[in-house]
């Protein structure tokens, strides 16, 4: 399967603790998204790579929160000091770039509960 | 405030009845449209899509959908649903002030009765 995948699909951790969440895009994409969806809502932008450049960030993305992509493949997403409100669905997505018609695949996501 | 609005948010029908879902959008300038469909257990897959050209564009599974520029809408059509379509529904926006991020509506959850 050659699709963006996300890795772990399931994180249940305590409050105040840190956690990392992992996201391959699909090869040939150099654009990388992240987004939150909470239940009822759409996905809300959160952060988004050309190559290994964050080139935008949400004020939704607090200072607890930190994005990577090191290399300009796969991303990490850090929360740190988690929080009962970071409960939701966190879904990576990538894209062509330039010359590409800019559609975004999406991975399965990954769903964190903060008890 | 700038926004995407899905106006249903729990539509139910009968197998082979007609579906259209609204999607409104408040962004002046040019904007690419999606619509993408999130079946239960699954992840978010792209529907359709509109950049330019024919405003009546097709999609996947017999969906199609209409950019109506005048009245900020890209609103989804199927003629006649089947069981198999019950999903989560969502519009989306981008090439907002020339990014590409999404703005996703609500979302419109559908339920076809068999």
């Amino acid at each position: 399967d050659t699709g963006v995948s996300q890795d772990p699909r399931h994180k249940i951790t305590k409050r105040g603790q840190n956690v990392t969440f992992r996201c391959d895009p699909i090869s040939e994409h150099n654009r990388l998204y992240w987004y939150r969806q909470t239940l009822g809502q759409g996905p809300e932008f959160l952060t988004y790579f050309q190559n290994e450049a964050q080139l935008e960030k949400s004020r939704l993305l607090s200072d607890r929160f930190s994005a990577e992509r090191p290399k300009g493949s796969f991303s990490t997403l850090e929360i740190q000091r988690t929080e009962q409100g970071d409960s939701a669905m966190y879904l990576c997505a990538s894209s062509l770039g330039q010359g590409g018609t800019y559609e975004q695949y999406f991975g399965p996501g990954t769903r964190l509960t903060v008890t | 405030a700038q926004s995407v609005s899905q106006h249903n948010h729990h539509v139910i029908l009968s197998e082979a009845a007609s579906l259209e879902l609204g999607c409104n959008y408040s962004y002046g300038g040019t904007v690419n449209l999606f619509w993408y469909v999130q079946y239960p257990g699954q992840h978010l897959q792209l529907l359709l899509k509109y950049f330019s050209g024919d405003p009546l564009v097709k999609g996947i599974k017999g969906f199609e959908a209409e950019f109506i520029k005048s009245k900020f809408s890209f609103n989804l059509r199927k003629p006649s649903v089947q069981w198999s379509d019950t999903a989560e529904y969502f519009c989306a926006v981008n090439r907002i002030s020339g990014t590409y991020k999404y703005i996703f509506g609500t979302g419109t959850r559908l339920k076809v009765l068999a």
